[in-house]
């Protein structure tokens, strides 16, 4: 079965810290991995994905098959990065419906 | 071109009665998917068209519901005899599929209240 699981519902940290969200998956095969960011009063939108590489707004994330996880790191956080961030994979090839974690909401304090 | 957009925003409505959504992806896209969120949760898939094909449906898309997507361009998602379970946030998104994963754009979706 496909699943994504985000373990912290919520998540607190000083403005300058290092953040880590956390996401596990379950998926037969070799999934794609991404992360999607919903500011307040915005849409859903990417934030990045494995498969680029590519450090969005100082986000990291890598993809770690022997542990089934792709957590998403930021070394010092900034209070705009406060948002709900999902997980998501989608399967290669076929529809490539995403399937989502429930979101982890990180708040960054002053 | 403005991305995904969905109409209406917000749909307050009665036990039983029937809602319409309509979805208009960014226009070079040739997939469509619908997806539903409720509080506390991700988004989870609906169905997805790829041009005016409906190519998958979730379990979860019962029989009361439906989606259309004729011409490949907008597509509508209606909900017949609706139910307070249906109280959600219906999100449309597209994308366009050639080979590997292609980002999905989301609507700003439509939130419906069933009471």
């Amino acid at each position: 079965a496909q699943r994504v699981t985000q373990p912290e519902k919520l998540l607190s940290v000083f403005k300058g810290a290092p953040v880590e969200l956390k996401c596990n998956y379950s998926y037969s095969g070799s999934p794609e991995l991404f992360w999607y960011v919903q500011y307040s009063r915005q849409r859903l939108q990417l934030l990045l994905r494995h498969i680029s590489r590519e450090s969005i707004k100082g986000f990291t994330a890598d993809l770690n098959k022997g542990e089934t996880s792709f957590h998403l790191k930021k070394p010092f956080a900034q209070e705009e990065d406060s948002a709900m961030y999902y997980c998501a994979l989608s399967g290669q090839g076929g529809s490539e419906k995403l399937v989502f974690g429930k979101g982890t909401k990180l708040t960054v304090n002053p | 071109d403005t991305g995904v957009s969905q109409d209406p925003r917000h749909k307050i409505t009665k036990r039983g009665q029937n809602v319409t959504f309509r979805c208009d992806p960014i226009s070079e896209h040739n997939r469509l998917y619908w997806y539903r969120q409720t509080l506390g949760q991700g988004p989870e898939f609906l169905t997805y068209f790829q041009n005016e094909a409906q190519l998958e449906k979730s379990r979860l898309l019962s029989d009361r519901f439906s989606a259309e997507r004729p011409k490949g361009s907008f597509s509508t998602l209606e909900i017949q005899r609706t139910e307070q379970g249906d109280s959600a946030m219906y999100l449309c998104a597209s994308s366009f599929a050639g080979t590997g994963a292609y980002e999905q754009y989301f609507g700003p979706g439509t939130r419906l209240t069933v009471t």
